[in-house]
C-alpha cells in the first residue's frame, strides 16, 4: 500500500536557524512528491514538487526539498526560518497509476519562535 | 496556478439536514477532488469528481451520503446528506490538470468549515 510518513508531529525552531521537516514514503513505481503548507483557517498552498530530474527542488518562500531515492525520503528544508513560516506542513505523494490521487502524510506543525 | 473558491466558507447546520458545498475553479481542469479534514489533522480523500459521469468514491464514503456533481470542467458540488455531529469537519475541494501546468499538481480551495449541532 502507498503511504507517506511525517515522523514529527511538531518541529520547533528559533528564527534565523535552519529548519528541516521530515518525510518518508512507500510507493510502488516512481513517486511524484509534493509539499503543501496550511496556515490557520486557510486551505492548502502548494510549496514545491519533485517529478523527475534534479534531486534538489526549490519552491516558494525560500523552501527546498531533496529527493533521496535510496532512503525514500523527501525532507523539506529552509536555510533561515522566519516566524511567518509557522504553519502546518504536509508531504504528499502520487504514483502514476493512482489516477492523480494524492496520499498525504499526517502533517507536521512548524513553530518558529523569535 | 489556479484560483479555487468555495461556498459557503462555513456553516452551522442541524442534524438530519443536508448542505451543498460549491467549488469553482477559475480555469478548466481535468481532475477535481473532495477531501475532509479535521482541524489540525491530515486530509482524507472522499471522492474524485468526474466530469459527465458518476464520482469515484474512496473506501468508507458512499454516494447516498456524499452525492457529488460535476457538470463541467470548472465546477463541482459536494452534498453532505442527513448530517450528524460526526460530519463536523472542514471540507476542501482541489483541482489538477490545468492547461500548461503539470498534470499532478493539485490546487486547493480555502475549505468549508461545517459544524453540525
Amino acid at each position: 500500500a502507498q503511504s507517506v510518513a511525517q515522523p514529527e508531529d511538531q518541529v520547533n525552531v528559533a528564527e534565523g536557524n535552519p529548519l528541516t521537516v521530515k518525510c518518508t514514503y512507500s510507493v510502488s513505481g516512481n513517486p511524484y512528491l509534493f509539499w503543501y503548507v496550511q496556515y490557520p483557517n486557510r486551505g492548502l498552498q502548494f510549496l514545491l514538487k519533485y517529478i523527475t530530474g534534479d534531486n534538489l527542488v526549490k519552491g516558494s518562500y525560500g523552501f527546498e526539498a531533496e529527493f533521496n531515492k535510496s532512503q525514500t525520503s523527501f525532507h523539506l528544508k529552509k536555510p533561515s526560518a522566519l516566524v511567518s513560516d509557522s504553519a502546518l506542513y504536509f508531504c504528499a505523494v502520487i504514483t502514476y497509476n493512482q489516477g492523480g490521487k494524492l496520499i498525504f502524510g499526517q502533517g507536521t506543525e512548524l513553530s518558529v519562535k523569535p | 496556478s489556479a484560483v479555487i473558491s468555495q461556498k459557503p466558507s462555513r456553516d452551522i447546520c442541524q442534524r438530519g439536514t443536508s448542505l451543498t458545498i460549491q467549488c469553482q475553479v477559475d480555469s478548466q481542469v481535468t481532475m477535481m477532488f473532495w477531501y475532509r479534514q479535521q482541524p489540525g489533522q491530515s486530509l482524507t480523500l472522499i471522492a474524485t469528481a468526474n466530469q459527465g459521469s458518476e464520482a469515484t468514491y474512496e473506501s468508507g464514503f458512499v454516494i447516498d451520503k456524499f452525492p457529488i456533481s460535476r457538470p463541467n470542467l470548472t465546477f463541482s458540488t459536494l452534498t453532505v446528506s442527513n448530517m450528524s455531529p460526526e460530519d463536523s469537519s472542514i471540507y476542501l475541494c482541489s483541482a489538477s490538470g490545468l492547461a500548461g501546468v503539470g498534470s499532478y499538481e493539485q490546487y486547493f480551495g480555502p475549505g468549508t468549515r461545517l459544524t453540525v449541532t
